[in-house]
């Protein structure tokens, strides 16, 4: 079993819209989530980190953490060509422990 | 302020061969971690070094191996190649293992023949 489970996509959103990605994690001691974003052919890079429930808020993305439901998502708002990528959730739990990766999903931002 | 570097960026090996990649990461950061990324399975970690001395380990077999030098500079080394040893390997830095921000190199992509 996945320790972070991502649905792979691709979801297709048009110019505009808001983009919805979601993630969940198996393992309760995870203390710190995070969302990269990866461009075909390119490395990831961090977008969002959060460690709290609740709404975290940075320009256009959203991340919501929910402990309880042990889930993870990212919201894109007014989502623009350049978006499109794939989208790495990520867990941790704390101190010296790895950083567990979802498989990612594919963003398809339509023009 | 200059990036994490990885070298090579490509590399073409044949079944059994042995190979050595490296990664540098940016000044100051001194906790290097490896990743394995491929099609269907994602980011898989490898292991990670810091001052020297590997600190975490991941599910992957002993042809595996690293190593951390004093400028932290890293070293990842696979033995007796196999094809599904095929993959993008991608190193991350960052300040400290406690660290959360990992900053990723542009990765050496393996293809084992």
């Amino acid at each position: 079993q996945k320790e972070v489970e991502q649905n792979s996509g691709p979801l297709s959103v048009p110019e505009g819209a808001i983009a919805s990605l979601n993630c969940t994690y198996s393992d309760r001691g995870s203390q710190s989530f995070f969302w990269y974003r990866q461009y075909s052919g390119k490395s990831p890079e961090l977008i969002m980190s959060i460690y709290s429930n609740g709404d975290k808020e940075d320009g256009r993305f959203t991340a919501q953490l929910n402990k309880a439901s042990q889930y993870v998502s990212l919201l894109i708002r007014d989502s623009q060509p350049s978006d499109s990528a794939t989208y790495l959730c990520a867990a941790r739990s704390g101190g010296y422990q790895k950083v567990t990766f979802g498989t990612g999903t594919k963003l398809q931002v339509i023009p | 302020k200059a990036g994490v570097t990885q070298t090579p960026r490509y590399l073409i090996k044949t079944r059994g061969q042995q190979v050595t990649l490296s990664c540098s990461p940016i000044s100051g950061h001194r906790s290097v971690s490896w990743y394995q990324q491929t099609p269907g399975q994602g980011l898989q970690f490898l292991f990670e070094y810091f001052s020297e001395t590997q600190r975490n380990k991941g599910n992957f077999p002993g042809r595996f191996s690293g190593r951390q030098f004093s400028n932290s500079r890293s070293e990842m080394n696979v033995s007796t190649l196999e094809l599904g040893d095929s993959a993008l390997y991608l190193c991350a830095g960052r300040i400290s293992p406690t660290e959360d921000t990992q900053y990723f190199g542009p990765g050496t992509r393996l293809t084992v023949l």
